[in-house]
């Protein structure tokens, strides 16, 4: 019953310094997707996929990317942190798009100093 | 474009208290509307949804009902408990093909007190 999984849960990062985020699903979810959430400011797409090998674009990509080799696993990628990077993650999977359920991990917290 | 407007917060209650969280909201066509909620710590998760004009969600004691006159989806509950303090989030998605995308309001935390 695990859900959807995101490794690791705090990080913490210096300027210029790269990670990768991890995403993993285990209900055979078509879609995924990254979030990030800032304080006062919601939930804000940064990238997204609609099947195994596919990503897309979302609202703030800039300073991003992602790729989906597996369809359980989607990563998302800093090669070069900066301090405005400094957020909360999300990764959400979901079976037909955002009009249906989207099921959320616990998050990671990142602060890049 | 889709945006998502939601009261301020932060909501503070004392516990049997009544609830709404406003939410109106801005889109082009038919939207589907959404209630997630996230406990302190946790990732969201659903609480509600409606997909058309005049359909009432409903699920733990909490109701919201897709108005088109109004643009709204306002939250309500009859008696908060303790329990139910956590951030709540409106959202919606275009409905019909390529609705890949959730736009979210901000967030409301609610605290509720004993």
């Amino acid at each position: 019953n695990a859900g959807v999984t995101q490794t690791p849960k705090f990080r913490v990062l210096k300027t210029g310094q790269s990670m990768t985020l991890l995403c993993a699903q285990d209900m055979n979810h078509e879609y995924m997707y990254w979030y990030r959430q800032d304080p006062g400011m919601g939930l804000r797409l940064i990238h997204y996929s609609v099947g195994e090998g596919t990503t897309a674009k979302g609202e703030v990509p800039d300073g991003y990317n992602v790729s989906r080799l597996k369809k359980q696993n989607f990563l998302l990628g800093l090669e070069s942190a900066a301090p405005s990077q400094t957020s909360v993650y999300f990764c959400a999977s979901s079976y037909v798009g955002a009009n249906e359920k989207l099921f959320f991990g616990s998050g990671t917290q990142l602060s890049v100093l | 474009g889709n945006s998502v407007t939601q009261m301020e917060g932060p909501v503070t209650l004392s516990e049997e208290a009544f609830l709404t969280i406003n939410c109106t909201y801005t889109a082009t066509g038919y939207p589907s509307l959404f209630w997630y909620v996230q406990y302190p710590g946790e990732g969201l998760q659903l609480l509600l949804k409606a997909t058309k004009a005049d359909d009432k969600g409903s699920n733990k004691g909490f109701e919201a009902t897709y108005r088109k006159e109004t643009t709204s989806f306002h939250l309500e509950k009859g008696s908060v408990q303790v329990s139910d303090s956590a951030v709540y989030f409106c959202a919606l998605s275009n409905s019909g093909a390529g609705s890949y995308q959730l736009t979210f309001g901000k967030g409301t935390k609610l605290s509720v007190i004993p």
